[in-house]
């Protein structure tokens, strides 16, 4: 596609309930990151991927949050049991190959959990 | 903690006059920089960036400048105008690694009245 797509747009989850986000990212995309940023705040990264090895998830808030990209395109990232302190917008960003920043944000995914 | 900060969360200008939005680093050994700018309901999209081997940069009506000795990065905008509304978030990468995470500072909103 011509940039990154993520879906659902909106998400309203009740606490304890599970979700996944999707992000589709531009076609042939190496790099893929997720970012989740709190209402007023800048995004702060979650997780990273080269084709579909999880290279870096040392941002992943707790074992509730995982993030899988099997194929090397399209990524999930999921949340267990949410709670409301993961209401946020999740972003996704992808790049062409391992470039240091200037990678191309999704319009994101907004949790809110109730 | 290393972090990227800005120095005013809000600024109001009017069209036509130029802007100036700062940032203040932590990490005297971050080497890449970049801005972004973030429109309400949509992810950050790339500005504008540079190394720590240079002093400043020029875009189509965007600057960047950086001051190493005070770790100080600002974004001038030339007669700015109301689509340039929005909040602008510096970033490092504090490792200037491919496939590292971006640090993102919180933001900064810019208002243009015409």
């Amino acid at each position: 596609g011509a940039g990154v797509s993520q879906s659902p747009r909106y998400k309203v989850a009740k606490r304890g309930q599970d979700v996944a986000l999707r992000c589709d990212p531009i076609s042939g995309h190496v790099s893929l990151f997720w970012y989740q940023q709190a209402l007023g705040q800048g995004p702060e990264f979650l997780t990273y991927f080269q084709n579909e090895a999880q290279l870096d998830k040392s941002g992943l808030p707790s074992d509730r949050f995982f993030a899988e990209r099997p194929e090397g395109s399209v990524s999930t990232l999921k949340i267990q049991r949410t709670q409301q302190e993961d209401s946020a917008v999740y972003l996704c960003a992808s790049s062409p190959r391992r470039q240091v920043g200037g990678y191309t944000f999704g319009s994101g995914t907004r949790l809110t959990v109730v | 903690g290393e972090s990227v900060g800005l120095h005013l969360p809000t600024l109001s200008v009017q069209e036509g006059d130029n802007s100036i939005i700062n940032c203040a680093y932590s990490n005297s050994a971050s080497d890449y920089f970049i801005w972004y700018k973030q429109e309400s309901g949509k992810g950050p999209q790339f500005i504008i960036d540079i190394r720590s081997n240079m002093d400043k940069r020029q875009g189509q009506r965007v600057t960047v400048l950086l001051n190493k000795t005070v770790k100080h990065l600002s974004l001038q905008i030339a007669a700015t105008q109301p689509g340039d509304s929005a909040v602008y978030f510096c970033a490092e990468n504090p490792y200037n690694q491919a496939g590292t995470a971006l640090i993102f500072g919180k933001g900064t909103t810019l208002s243009v009245s015409s």
